[in-house]
C-alpha cells in the first residue's frame, strides 16, 4: 500500500539554524500540506499546495517558512531561521484529487524537530 | 471561530468492551468530520468520514462514527475493542469557515485497550 514518506524522523538544530523537512507524497497525489503538532498540543494546519504553488496558508506559515516541490516526487519545508518554539512534529500529508473539503487526506509518520 | 474538542486526553476500556471516543465540533456552515488514528511511529490514518447523508458512517477496522447535528458531536465507536486498538484518535472537521483546503484537528484521545 502506497504511503506517505518523511526523512529525518528526528532532527535537532540549534537556533537561528536553517532546516529542510522531506516529505515523498503519494506518486498520483496532486494536493500536498504541512501541519504541525507542538507537544501536548492539537495537530495545526501549516499550508497547501497544488499546482507547484501554495493554495492557502495558516498564520503560522509566516516569512521564515516555505514550501518547494523540486523534483515532481520530493515536497519540503524550509525554516529559514529556526526559534525554540519551531520544536514541533511536523506531518507532510497528501491528496489524490477531489473534493478539497471531503476527500481524506494521507499523512506521513512525521519529522520531529527539537530546536535548542 | 472554528473548534474541536476532545475531551478526554485518556480512554481506557477493557478488550471486549464497547468503546466511545468524544468529539464535539464549532464551525460554520455544513462540517466535514473525520477521524484518524496514529500508532507508534506511524502517520495519521484515515478511518472514516462523514460529509453528507446517513448520520452513522462506518469506517476501517470495524469502527464506526454518529453525527449528531443538535449536539455537534461526532463520536467514534466500536461495539468490542481488541488490544491492538490502542492507539491516538484525531478528531478532524473541515469546512468553507477552516478554509476549502485544510483539517482542523483535535488534540487527540489515547485509546488503551486492556487485555
Amino acid at each position: 500500500e502506497p504511503e506517505v514518506t518523511q526523512t529525518p524522523s528526528h532532527q535537532v538544530t540549534q537556533m537561528g539554524q536553517e532546516v529542510i523537512l522531506r516529505c515523498v507524497p503519494i506518486s498520483n497525489h496532486l494536493y500536498f500540506y504541512w501541519y504541525r503538532q507542538i507537544l501536548g498540543q492539537k495537530v495545526e494546519f501549516l499550508v497547501s499546495f497544488y499546482n507547484n504553488e501554495i493554495s492557502e496558508k495558516s498564520e503560522i506559515f509566516d516569512d521564515q517558512f516555505s514550501v518547494e516541490r523540486p523534483d515532481g516526487s520530493n515536497f519540503t519545508l524550509k525554516i529559514r531561521s529556526t526559534k525554540l518554539e519551531d520544536s514541533a512534529m511536523y506531518f507532510c500529508a497528501s491528496r489524490a484529487g477531489g473534493h478539497p473539503l471531503s476527500g481524506e487526506q494521507f499523512f506521513g509518520p512525521g519529522t520531529r524537530l527539537t530546536v535548542l | 471561530a472554528q473548534s474541536v474538542a476532545q475531551p478526554e486526553d485518556q480512554v481506557n476500556v477493557a478488550e471486549g468492551n464497547p468503546l466511545t471516543v468524544k468529539c464535539t465540533y464549532s464551525v460554520s456552515g455544513n462540517p466535514y468530520l473525520f477521524w484518524y488514528v496514529q500508532y507508534p511511529n506511524r502517520g495519521l490514518q484515515f478511518l472514516l468520514k462523514y460529509i453528507t447523508g446517513d448520520n452513522l458512517v462506518k469506517g476501517s477496522y470495524g469502527f464506526e462514527a454518529e453525527f449528531n447535528k443538535s449536539q455537534t458531536s461526532f463520536h467514534l465507536k466500536k461495539p468490542s475493542a481488541l488490544v491492538s486498538d490502542s492507539a491516538l484518535y484525531f478528531c478532524a472537521v473541515s469546512s468553507y469557515q477552516t478554509g476549502a483546503n485544510n483539517l482542523f484537528f483535535g488534540t487527540g484521545t489515547r485509546l488503551t485497550v486492556i487485555p
